[in-house]
């Protein structure tokens, strides 16, 4: 499975844009690019998922470029409770029973 | 109406014991999965059922045993718990084409003295 690497950490005020940036070089043509967030003493949520361009919830924004070798997590305006770590993962979604791997993940802090 | 439930929440135990921990989901999921995360955060898989076959089976002590009675439990069996087996433990569950990702269910902190 294709390896990620995204900042450890990041700090961002309330009201701000943030944007978290994952490298994943060796991605496979079948693989999927998949965020998800953790808060304290919870499991991973599911944020967003994409293959190539753009994507758009009612949560976040991925951005996927041609290459398919990065991908931005796009959280507008963010609050207090979006401090969390997020995780950035490639995979295969069509393979049974691939699991996802997760790397360190970035822990987000934002601040009044 | 949890979509993936867990018990217990919370697991304190001494060395040399067997423990469990259930897991069940409502989603209507075919493959499940065992999760754990350590002190330094670390997510590592540690199994994943498909239609209650065993698909991944990680580097992981035969001391754990997941069992999965059906699609929708995947209990996981802890024989002669260590000290390094304290870990927080996720349970998640997805379709096999892992649309619209993994639910995850809240954990089961396991402490072992």
């Amino acid at each position: 499975l294709a390896k990620t690497t995204q900042p450890i950490s990041m700090d961002s005020y309330e009201g701000q844009e943030v944007n978290i940036t994952c490298s994943h070089n060796n991605i496979a043509t079948n693989d999927y690019i998949t965020w998800y967030q953790q808060f304290p003493s919870q499991g991973p949520r599911f944020i967003i998922q994409g293959y190539k361009t753009k994507v758009t919830n009612e949560v976040a924004s991925l951005f996927i470029p041609a290459d398919r070798k990065s991908s931005t997590l796009s959280l507008p305006r963010v609050s207090l409770s979006d401090t969390a770590v997020y995780y950035c993962l490639v995979g295969d979604s069509n393979q049974a029973g691939t699991a996802l791997i997760f790397g360190k993940g970035t822990t987000l802090s934002v601040s009044s | 109406d949890t979509a993936v439930s867990q018990t217990p929440k919370y697991l304190v135990t001494q060395m040399g014991n067997d423990k469990s921990i259930k897991c069940e989901q409502n989603l209507g999921h075919d493959t499940m999965y065992w999760y754990k995360q350590d002190s330094k955060k670390f997510l590592k898989i540690m199994f994943s059922y498909n239609n209650k076959e065993l698909i991944i089976n990680e580097t992981v002590p035969n001391r754990f045993s997941p069992k999965s009675p059906d699609k929708a439990h995947l209990n996981l069996h802890i024989n002669s718990l260590e000290l390094g087996d304290s870990a927080v433990y996720f349970c998640a569950s997805s379709y096999t084409s892992a649309e619209n990702g993994y639910t995850f269910g809240s954990g089961t902190r396991l402490t072992v003295v």
